[in-house]
Parts: C-alpha cells; structure tokens; sequence
C-alpha cells in the first residue's frame, strides 16, 4: 500500500509562472518531508525540507507548504525556470526510532520557455 | 569530497546469477538505504539500514539481501530469485530521521 502519494505524473507550466507539486500521505506517524529533484539515470538531489511542527518553510525560490490535517504537501516553485524541467520526487519519513524513508511515484515538471 | 559512491554505473549479468552493487559513503552517516526505480514506479524502498550490524526490509525485500558489516558499506545482492531484477538501483545515506538522504548516482542493472 503507498503510503507516500504523488497523484499528477506530469506538470507543465510556463517560464515566469507558479509551479505547484502536490503530495499526499497516508501514514499519520510521518513528521518530517522532504523534495527531491532527478535528472534521468541520475541519483535525486534534495531540495527542501519541512517538519511536521512548521506549515510552511522557504528556500529561494523553493517553498513547501504542509497541511498535517489533510496529510498533504505542495512545493511552490517561483518564478519557474527551464532549467527546473525534471522529476520532483515527495518523500517521508517517521522519527522516534524508524529510520525508514519512504518516497511517492514522482511527478514529471516541464517548463516551457 | 565526502560523499556517496555506488559501482559499477553499469551492470549486466546472465539471468540465475546473484550480483552484488556496491555503496560506500565517507560521510559518517548512520543509515543507509536501497531503492529500486523502474519507469512509472518512483523510488521504491528495498531494505535500510540505521547502524552497523542491523538492516530491516523495505516494502519490496523479496529476492534481495543486504549486510552492514561496516557503517561505510552497505552492499546489495540481488538474487536469482528476484524475478525482475532489471531496473536502476540507487543507494543513499543520512545522518538521523530528520536529516536529508542523499544518493548515489545510481546503478543499472541488466539482466539477460
């Protein structure tokens, strides 16, 4: 069963405009989430991060948001660039003893000049 | 540089025959992990580990096996009995539970 949901396989916005990535959980014990983006044939690199007892941290032009009432999680991205064309991996993890990270399908971005 | 190197980048093995994919990191870190990423699938969690000596299945085990006989390596075999063993295999470290993972560049494995 997934626990960690990424609903929207692919993405494609404008260059300049809002690209907003959504992810849900289903595992209540989750506290802490993080974004990761891939290139193709290529480890993830992380992005930004966020902990259950925040609802919104910001890196740049990187923001997450987190609902913990809904289990859901957005990375904003703003202004998107060409070079942001990728695949945004969602992933959790629980704390107090499990060490497991769990990631979702991934959702595939294209911005299109 | 510290990191976290996988190899070989590219591998190709004879169908029946176990092969073991190579992850050693140099950044001191407690927990190790190995995922398996197919097209369509996302990164799906093999096994982890969160200290030297000590390894727990992830949600798809089956056919793999692993040790962690060193807090810098963290190897995987993949069985004869994983029935389809072809996909990209990534392994990644991180110091605690509210830590960034970060990854290697990736295995791919072939099997003919």
């Amino acid at each position: 069963d997934q626990q960690v949901k990424q609903n929207s396989p692919s993405l494609s916005v404008q260059e300049g405009r809002i690209s907003i990535l959504n992810c849900d959980y289903t595992n209540s014990m989750f506290d802490y989430f993080l974004w990761y983006k891939k290139y193709p044939a290529e480890g993830p690199t992380f992005l930004i991060s966020i902990s259950s007892i925040k609802d919104k941290n910001e890196d740049g032009r990187f923001t997450v948001f987190l609902n913990k009432s809904a289990k859901h999680l957005s990375l904003h991205i703003v202004p998107s660039q060409p070079g942001d064309s990728a695949v945004y991996f969602c992933a959790a993890s629980e704390t107090g003893g499990s060490e497991k990270l769990v990631f979702g399908k991934g959702t595939k971005l294209t911005v299109n000049p | 540089d510290g990191g976290i190197t996988q190899s070989p980048k590219y591998l190709f093995r004879k169908e029946g025959q176990n092969v073991t994919l190579s992850c050693e990191q140099n950044l001191n870190h407690d927990a190790m992990y190995w995922y398996r990423q197919d097209p369509g699938q996302g990164l799906r969690l093999i096994y982890y580990s969160q200290i030297v000596n000590d390894f727990q299945k992830g949600d798809i085990a089956e056919g793999y096996s692993v040790s962690r006989e060193k807090k810098e390596s963290f190897p995987l075999t993949v069985t004869s009995a994983q029935k389809n063993p072809t996909a990209f295999y990534l392994c990644a470290s991180r110091t605690g539970s509210r830590t960034e993972a970060f990854f290697g560049q990736g295995t791919r494995l072939t099997v003919v």
